[in-house]
């Protein structure tokens, strides 16, 4: 069954705490997506990767870090320097140059206890 | 997620009604526009796309209308059923290389 997977659903963190958010694709796409989703908003791209080893900063990249080891996985590491990270976070995935046909993964909620 | 629906417009619809769901874009020079469907804690769906040198796209029981002119972006269900209920979103591309992602309107489906 091809598709995306993110884990966990749900992440808590503690203050100064960083917490990684894993996305995983078995559908040999190329480019990698993080988005992330407040109320009342429309997705806001953190970073991209088009290609294994590389990646770029999106729009809302500080307090955010990423890797791109394989082309399987992009985990996206939430720092301490980020001050409010409380949302719903997307991981999508498209192959490399039809960013217009991405493909989205469940999500994850992170919260701040 | 659960929560991305509290703060936005909602449009109420019987079943079996159609329902027109709007949004406006921001770029007159965007050339290709997308609409999604995010269901309740889920990631969203690709549902119909359409290239800004067409007016009108249909697909299954969904039809998606553009107005250049007004910058305006429609969908079309038609006779709306309660797995429709959902948050459905436009985004707009330039040059398929920026996506913007519109805030979107919450679809209830009274039975």
């Amino acid at each position: 069954d091809g598709g995306i997977t993110q884990s966990p659903k749900y992440l808590f963190r503690k203050e100064g705490q960083n917490v990684t958010l894993s996305c995983e694709q078995n559908l040999n796409h190329d480019a990698m997506y993080w988005y992330r989703q407040d109320p009342g908003q429309g997705l806001r791209l953190i970073y991209y990767s088009q290609i294994v080893n590389d990646f770029q900063k999106g729009d809302i990249a500080e307090g955010y870090s990423v890797s791109r080891e394989k082309k399987e996985s992009f985990p996206l590491t939430v720092t301490s320097a980020q001050k409010n990270p409380t949302a719903f976070y997307l991981c999508a995935s498209s192959i490399s140059g039809q960013q217009e046909t991405q493909y989205f993964g469940p999500g994850t909620r992170l919260l701040v206890l | 997620g659960e929560s991305v629906g509290l703060h936005l417009p909602t449009l109420s619809v019987q079943e079996g009604d159609n329902s027109i769901i709007n949004c406006a874009y921001s770029n007159s020079a965007s050339d290709y526009f997308i609409w999604y469907k995010q269901e309740s804690g889920k990631g969203p769906q690709f549902i119909i796309d359409i290239r800004s040198n067409m007016d009108k796209r249909q697909g299954q029981r969904v039809t998606v209308l553009l107005n250049k002119t007004v910058k305006h972006l429609s969908l079309q269900i038609a006779a709306t059923q309660p797995g429709d209920s959902a948050v459905y979103f436009c985004a707009e591309m330039l040059g398929y290389q920026k996506v913007t992602f519109g805030i979107g309107t919450k679809l209830q489906v009274i039975p």
